[in-house]
This record gives structure tokens, C-alpha cells and sequence, in this order.
């Protein structure tokens, strides 16, 4: 069945730095989507990526789509505390599998 | 308006009982999923309900059943509960079928001694 591979598990910046997150699934996927979810938090939607190659821009993220529809990228530039929870990719085609996340803390 | 709600916020079953949480999507939204997160993984999907049918189910053991109201509130059953069982139950509510953006709930916190 369909797998969707989240690298790397943990990323410890400090402040400034930039960050970034990668997916990979088995997969080819109708449309991927980006959560954040803070410590003792549930995941909050940042986005939806559809269409092959489609970067996506949010103030300081940008977010990737591969060719192949099968990766995608999540990049923060100049990472703030406020910045710091787990970023999770959800790769659908038919249901919605979750990587298994990636862990940002941000050392002021 | 109201978000997402879902309750109770926690619970502590032992193994063998049986536990019924619920959720409220948001005023509108007429799909609603079901998600199991263990600490330190990502959500994994449990069951989706869209105009009260079920749209969709994971791959859990059949201990887990779901059920979605006229009103489209939700509830998720467990039977026979397991340490394993022990998570945060996620509900996540969107305006039609899966692939559009979900909102979530705060979830449930189960704990299974």
C-alpha cells in the first residue's frame, strides 16, 4: 500500500537558520497537504499542493510539489521560535497517509 | 464560528472496556475523519464519513466502528480495548470528500491501563 516517508525525524536550528523538511511517497498522489502541529497541540492545515512542479509560497515557507507527483518539500527561511512544532506532510490518493513528521526546535 | 470540537478531552479505560468518543464538525461541513495518533508518529486514518456513509476505513482491526448522525456529528466506538489502544483520537472535518482541507479537532487523549 501506499507510504509516506518523512526525512529527517528531528532538526534543531538556531535561530535565523533555514529549515527544511522532505516527503516521499511509494506513490503517485492526487494532492499533498502540509500541517503544523505544536507541542500538546493538533495539526492546523498550511496547504494543498495539486498540480505537478506547483511551488506554493507563505511569507517566510515555500512548499514543493515534485514532477512525479510522488515528493514534496516544506523550506522555512529564517526560522523564529515561533516557528518550533512538528511539520507533517499528508500524501492523498484515495485516503490520507501522514508522514511520520518532522520535529523543529529553534534555539533563540 | 465554532471549530472543531470533540469530547472528552481525556479518558482512562482499562483493557477490555469499551470507549465512544465524539466530534462535532464545523457548522457546514459534511465529512468527517477519524485519525489515531500514538506519541512521536504522524496521524493515522481511521475512518471517513461523508453524508453519513462511510467514505472510507484504514487499516485498524474491526474492534474500531464509526458512525455519523443526520446533524453530521460523529462518533468513533472501540471494543475490546487494548494497551495499545493508548492515543490521541483526532477528528477532522472538511466541506465534502477527503481531499479538501481538513480541520481538526483538539482530539481525545485515551488512555488504556
Amino acid at each position: 500500500g501506499q507510504q509516506v516517508m518523512q526525512i529527517p525525524q528531528y532538526q534543531h536550528v538556531q535561530e535565523g537558520e533555514d529549515f527544511t523538511t522532505y516527503c516521499n511517497s511509494s506513490t503517485t498522489l492526487s494532492n499533498i497537504q502540509w500541517y503544523k502541529q505544536r507541542p500538546g497541540g493538533h495539526p492546523v492545515f498550511l496547504i494543498q499542493l495539486v498540480k505537478s512542479g506547483e511551488v506554493k509560497k507563505q511569507k517566510r515557507l515555500t512548499f514543493q510539489f515534485g514532477e512525479a507527483k510522488k515528493n514534496s518539500s516544506l523550506h522555512i527561511t529564517a526560522t523564529q521560535t515561533t516557528d518550533v512544532g512538528t511539520y507533517f506532510c499528508a500524501g492523498n490518493n484515495n485516503d490520507m497517509r501522514f508522514g511520520a513528521g518532522t520535529r523543529l526546535t529553534v534555539k533563540p | 464560528d465554532a471549530g472543531v470540537t470533540q469530547s472528552p478531552t481525556h479518558l482512562i479505560k482499562t483493557r477490555g472496556q469499551h470507549v465512544t468518543l465524539r466530534c462535532s464538525p464545523i457548522s457546514g461541513h459534511k465529512s468527517v475523519s477519524w485519525y489515531q495518533q500514538v506519541l512521536g508518529q504522524g496521524p493515522q486514518f481511521i475512518f471517513q464519513y461523508y453524508e453519513k456513509e462511510e467514505r472510507g476505513r484504514g487499516n485498524f482491526p474491526d474492534r474500531f466502528s464509526a458512525r455519523q448522525f443526520p446533524n453530521y456529528s460523529s462518533e468513533l466506538n472501540v471494543n475490546a480495548l487494548l494497551l495499545g489502544d493508548s492515543a490521541l483520537y483526532l477528528c477532522a472535518s472538511s466541506p465534502g470528500l477527503l481531499k479538501e482541507t481538513q480541520y481538526f479537532g483538539p482530539g481525545t487523549r485515551l488512555l488504556v491501563l
